[in-house]
């Protein structure tokens, strides 16, 4: 079945570090990626997607590009904040309409010092 | 726009008793989910369903039902709870197969 493997945490970085968070997922077929933090006490938030193969999603200077030779969709971050401390989440969903569920990787808690 | 709304958001619950987690969502999502989440072990998925009136067992659905009889709502019951039942859980719904999920706040369950 379908699964998703992420770097475990937790992850410690100065602040304006680069970050990288790996994620490595197998599928059938070609799935949608995801990548979801989660602020203390909070559900989970979209963060970026991909669709497609080469895709790169990014949003709030994060970025990820689907590979599907390598089967990663690896997180990234020029320069952290300390408020992107959070729990990261990679995620697959995929498309078949008869048994669509999103499958989650076990999270990395990332920490963002002063 | 609520969006994704559980309810109740913590409660207490001894072994053995029974609840219900309401999930509801207003974004007229054809998919709906139902995860745990527990310390080091990501989300896991309880039950799905994938319009009104099904529902299929995700990757723990022991110990737990789950009801669609409305499109906008998604029930997860506990027949007898047990303390390995003691978890965080989230609902989450999508639009279509291969979309994003958008989740609500949680419900904290806690049983004794």
């Amino acid at each position: 079945g379908n699964s998703v493997t992420q770097m475990e945490g937790p992850v410690t970085l100065s602040e304006e570090a680069f970050l990288t968070i790996n994620c490595t997922y197998t599928a059938t077929g070609y799935p949608s990626l995801f990548w979801y933090v989660q602020y203390p006490g909070e559900g989970l938030q979209l963060l970026l997607k991909a669709t497609k193969a080469d895709d790169k999603g990014s949003n709030k200077g994060f970025e990820a590009t689907y590979r599907k030779e390598t089967t990663s969709f690896h997180l990234e971050k020029g320069s952290v904040q300390v408020s992107d401390s959070a729990v990261y989440f990679c995620a697959l969903s995929d498309r078949d309409s008869s048994a669509s569920k999103i499958i989650f990787g076990s999270g990395t808690r990332l920490s963002i010092r002063p | 726009n609520a969006g994704v709304t559980q309810t109740p958001k913590f409660r207490v619950l001894k072994t053995g008793q029974s609840m219900t987690l309401l999930c509801a969502q207003d974004m007229n999502h054809e998919y709906m989910y139902w995860y745990r989440q527990d310390p080091g072990m990501g989300l896991r998925l309880i039950h799905y369903s994938v319009g009104e009136g099904t529902t299929a067992k995700g990757e723990v659905p022991d110990g737990y039902n789950v009801s669609r009889l409305k499109k906008q709502n998604f029930l997860l019951g506990l027949e007898s709870a047990a303390p390995s039942q003691t978890s965080v859980y989230f609902c989450a719904s999508s639009y279509s197969a291969g979309g994003e999920a958008f989740f609500g706040q949680g419900t904290r369950l806690t049983v004794v």
